[in-house]
């Protein structure tokens, strides 16, 4: 089975500092996606990165970019120039290739400091 | 507007009833997913469906059921047998793996048991 951790419970950096947020899967699959999603306090889901695992590129949205090491399964979240806007939840969440299931990690909560 | 709606946003129950939680999407995609939130455990997978008349359970399928009659609409209900049903529920779509990969989500649905 597939499985996302998140090692990092909580976080906290200044406004303009850069951070960066670890996640980790297992999966036996060679065809799968991975993605970074915000969750505000208002509690939507808003999407902020995706890779897919053939690509070897890493992903990259304006001031936020990925760390993608495919052989150390590990999918890590650069944010630069943080914002207090980038206060929220960050979920990392992989997608099965094979049949569409997408589970997610537990989460970091991030908090940018004025 | 495209999106995906769910309802209602706020629901009370009293312990032994079933309540039905709708979800919506006019995306027209073929994969949709109910999770679970709670404080700390992140998002996990309740049900998921690749196509109409099917569905797979997740990882916390015991006390609910879903069903797939139509494309646009996966259902998602809490019966008496789910012991510990308060919690945050968020419904989410994708056009499928083969089709695209990009996840949406609902605003989400509280469910609190009175």
């Amino acid at each position: 089975a597939q499985t996302v951790t998140q090692s990092q419970p909580e976080m906290s950096v200044q406004e303009a500092e850069t951070v960066t947020l670890s996640c980790t899967y297992d999966t036996s699959e060679s065809n799968y996606y991975l993605f970074w999603y915000k969750q505000p306090p208002s509690r939507q889901m808003i999407l902020v990165i995706r890779q897919e695992a053939y690509k070897q590129q890493n992903a990259t949205e304006n001031r936020f970019s990925v760390n993608f090491q495919k052989a150390a399964k590990s999918f890590s979240l650069k944010i630069s120039d943080s914002q207090l806007g980038d206060t929220a939840m960050y979920f990392c969440a992989f997608m099965n290739g094979r049949d569409d299931k997408i589970i997610f990690g537990k989460g970091t909560r991030l908090h940018i400091l004025p | 507007d495209g999106g995906i709606t769910q309802s209602p946003k706020y629901l009370f129950r009293k312990e032994g009833q079933n309540v039905t939680l709708s979800c919506e999407q006019n995306l027209n995609h073929d994969a949709m997913y109910w999770y679970r939130q709670d404080p700390g455990q992140g998002l996990r997978l309740i049900y998921y469906s690749q196509i109409v008349n099917d569905f797979q359970k997740g990882d916390i399928a015991e006390g609910y059921s879903v069903s797939r009659e139509k494309k646009e609409s996966f259902p998602l209900t809490v019966t008496s047998a789910q012991k510990n049903p308060t919690a945050f529920y968020l419904c989410a779509s994708s056009p499928g793996v083969f089709s695209g990969n990009t996840i949406y989500f609902g605003e989400g649905s509280w469910l609190t048991v009175v």
